[in-house]
């Protein structure tokens, strides 16, 4: 049984399209998490949601917009997609401040 | 502005010696510390946590140790193992934020 599940595992796609990556866990946590790595390999958090409300929300472009329609679910909506969103983006969860369990991870390209 | 640093991009060892991996930090309201373990293609592992009120933490193989004085964290591991070879990433949080903030990672070789 997979912790954290998130999808698509690999993203392409043009752009200036409008794309959604899934994600949901199984571990009862009430925090969510979005995190970004880069080209360098650093491993950045975007977004915190605990019991569906956001909690954390770093400077990121408002063309990204998390949305939780429950504890279990956290997906991330990204409109007009640049070059530089190409990234491997992982989803996790955690009790509130407990270690926080990550997804496989999706590799988006924007081509 | 980095908060978290790990030097090191990458380590060799041979199997059965120890492998030691630095990480350091400049926020002082850091109180949780962890080490996550990643292979390619997958997500980062939890592999150990140590709580800024011990300056110890022991799994097995595995014993990080943090020196609060030097904002100073490093994990030992072992003997080491081939399977150990991965990418290391340090990370720590504010405890009411939950928040963690990682370090570039290391890259641990481990030759049989």
């Amino acid at each position: 049984d997979t912790a954290v599940s998130q999808t698509p595992k690999y993203l392409v796609t043009q752009m200036g399209n409008d794309k959604s990556i899934k994600c949901e866990q199984n571990l009862g946590h009430d925090t969510m998490y979005w995190y970004k790595q880069d080209s360098k390999k650093f491993l950045k958090i975007m977004f915190s949601y605990n019991n569906k409300e956001l909690i954390i929300n770093e400077t990121v472009p408002n063309r990204f917009s998390p949305k939780s329609p429950d504890k279990a679910h956290l997906n991330l909506h990204i409109n007009s997609l640049e070059l530089g969103d190409s990234a491997v983006y992982f989803c996790a969860s955690s009790l509130r401040t407990g270690k926080a369990f990550f997804g496989q991870g999706t590799r988006l390209t924007v081509v | 502005d980095q908060q978290v640093k790990q030097n090191s991009p990458s380590l060799s060892v041979q199997e059965g010696r120890i492998s030691i991996l630095n990480c350091d930090y400049t926020n002082s309201m850091f109180d949780y510390f962890l080490w996550y373990k990643k292979y390619p293609a997958e997500g980062p592992t939890f592999l150990i946590s140590i709580s800024s009120i011990k300056d110890k933490n022991e799994d097995g193989r595995f014993t990080v140790f943090l020196n609060k004085s030097a904002k100073h964290l490093s994990l030992h591991i072992v003997p080491s193992q081939p399977g150990d070879s991965a990418v290391y990433f340090c990370a720590a949080s504010e405890s009411n934020t939950g928040k963690l903030i990682f370090g570039q990672g290391t890259t641990l070789q481990v030759k049989p």
